[in-house]
């Protein structure tokens, strides 16, 4: 089974550019996560989509992050225009919707998308 | 709100030893899940083992068990038989089972304990 599959692994911008990370969940998972990870920190999440629909969305940067997943599959988040403490790795994660109901069942992440801003 | 703590920035166990990894944790809610998670220097987020708060019994996979005192609210990570592999950082996190309608399945993150085993 592919697990869930991030591009780009490395990103490097200047501050006030923008950028776009891409995520592939595991097939058949109807939740998916976002969450941004600062160096020496625990994950915090930005957003979680349940299909195609947001779940929660309470602690993404309204004014500069957006995400959306279309089709309920992909899923973008994108930073526009991005600022240096912005700098983290991006992880995105799904699982399967009726596990997370049930409040059983781990995340599964994706490796990952470390982006540095200048 | 829900809130992870964990005490112990950076750990130290020897080749073969166990070590035991500290997590508190802060929850009005009677139902939720404990998850710890190890993440290597390469990043990815590996699961390791999972408590849900009404099991009676401690999970345990293979070299892992989780150590959970309800009444305390904590769940510590105990790995036995240490090897060079577990150098790590390791992760415990908090999903409520009902979260008012919202924000349910999210996984809360503690800051994260890394450890070194030595040969």
């Amino acid at each position: 089974e592919a697990g869930v599959a991030q591009s780009p692994r490395y990103k490097i911008i200047e501050k006030r550019q923008s950028v776009a990370f891409w995520c592939n969940p595991i097939s058949g998972h109807a939740t998916l996560y976002w969450y941004q990870q600062i160096l020496g920190q625990g994950p915090k999440l930005l957003i979680q989509f349940q299909n195609n629909g947001v779940v929660d969305d309470s602690q993404l940067p309204k004014d500069r992050f957006s995400a959306e997943r279309l089709k309920g599959v992909d899923s973008t988040l994108k930073i526009q225009p991005a600022k240096l403490e912005d700098s983290a790795v991006y992880l995105c994660a799904s699982s399967p919707a009726r596990r997370v109901i049930a409040g059983v069942g781990e995340l599964f992440f994706g490796e990952g998308s470390r982006l540095t801003v200048l | 709100a829900q809130k992870i703590t964990q005490t112990q920035p950076g750990m130290f166990v020897q080749e073969k030893e166990a070590v035991t990894l500290d997590c508190t944790y802060d929850t009005s809610d009677q139902s939720y899940g404990l998850f710890w998670y190890k993440q290597p220097s390469s990043g990815e987020m590996i699961f390791l083992i999972y408590q849900g708060s009404y099991d009676e019994q401690n999970a345990t996979e293979g070299r892992y068990s989780l150590n959970f005192q309800k009444a305390r609210k904590s769940a510590n990570l105990v790995i036995s038989a240490s090897q060079l592999g577990d150098s790590a950082m390791y992760f415990c996190a908090m999903r409520e089972v009902f979260a008012g309608g919202t924000s349910y399945g999210k996984l809360t993150f503690g800051q994260g304990t890394i450890l070194t085993v030595h040969p």
